[in-house]
């Protein structure tokens, strides 16, 4: 029973079109947050909700837009992709607010061509 | 603001040696540091943490220090195994929000 789930796994689309990435847990978390990692292995934070309501918001292009309709479920929409949003999103998830370990997704990689 | 910096960038050990990676923060205020283990193509994997009223805490061949003063924190991993090799990322904690360190990838040399 996954923990952390994220669909789709791979996301292959052009430039200009608007996505969206699913991210659902099942551990009874209370946050949730949203990380970009590039080619070189950083690991960035992008977003992160807690009990459904945003508390980090980094410096992200506003085509990005989080959605959390309920504590369990964290949607990330993105509009007009460009070739630099290629990358793995991972979302993830701790107990609370914390500091606190996180559980985190499998990954959604994205390929914009 | 935060900066979290960890060496080794690569780091190559023979099976069986030890293997030391290591972190330094800037903000006082982090109180919690996490390692995270990210085997190829996989996700990051929580192995390890220690909060700040810790100096050290082992969980069999693995082990981290933290060193509050100098503001470092080091990951061990002893008797080293092929399964062991992967991209291992720290973290500091200020106010509660992480900062990743840049990783280190580790190979395990049979």
């Amino acid at each position: 029973d996954t923990a952390v789930s994220q669909t789709p796994k791979y996301l292959v689309t052009q430039m200009g079109n608007d996505k969206s990435i699913k991210c659902e847990q099942n551990l009874g978390h209370d946050t949730m947050y949203w990380y970009k990692q590039d080619s070189k292995k950083f690991l960035k934070i992008m977003f992160s909700y807690n009990n459904k309501e945003l508390i980090i918001n980094e410096t992200v292009p506003n085509r990005f837009s989080p959605k959390s309709p309920d504590k369990a479920h964290l949607n990330l929409h993105i509009n007009s992709l460009e070739l630099g949003d290629s990358a793995v999103y991972f979302c993830a998830s701790s107990q609370a607010q914390g500091p606190y370990g996180y559980t985190f997704g499998s990954g959604t990689r994205l390929t914009v061509v | 603001g935060e900066n979290v910096e960890q060496h080794p960038s690569t780091l190559s050990v023979q099976e069986g040696d030890s293997a030391v990676i290591k972190c330094t923060y800037s903000d006082s205020a982090s109180n919690y540091f996490p390692w995270y283990k990210q085997e190829l193509g996989k996700r990051p994997q929580l192995i390890i943490d220690i909060r700040s009223n810790v100096g050290e805490k082992k969980d069999q061949r693995i082990a981290v220090t933290l060193n509050k003063t100098a503001k470092h924190f080091s990951l061990h991993i002893t008797e080293t195994q092929p399964e062991d090799s992967a991209v291992y990322f720290c973290a500091a904690t200020p106010l509660a929000k992480y900062i990743f360190g840049t990783g280190t990838r580790l190979k395990v040399l049979a």
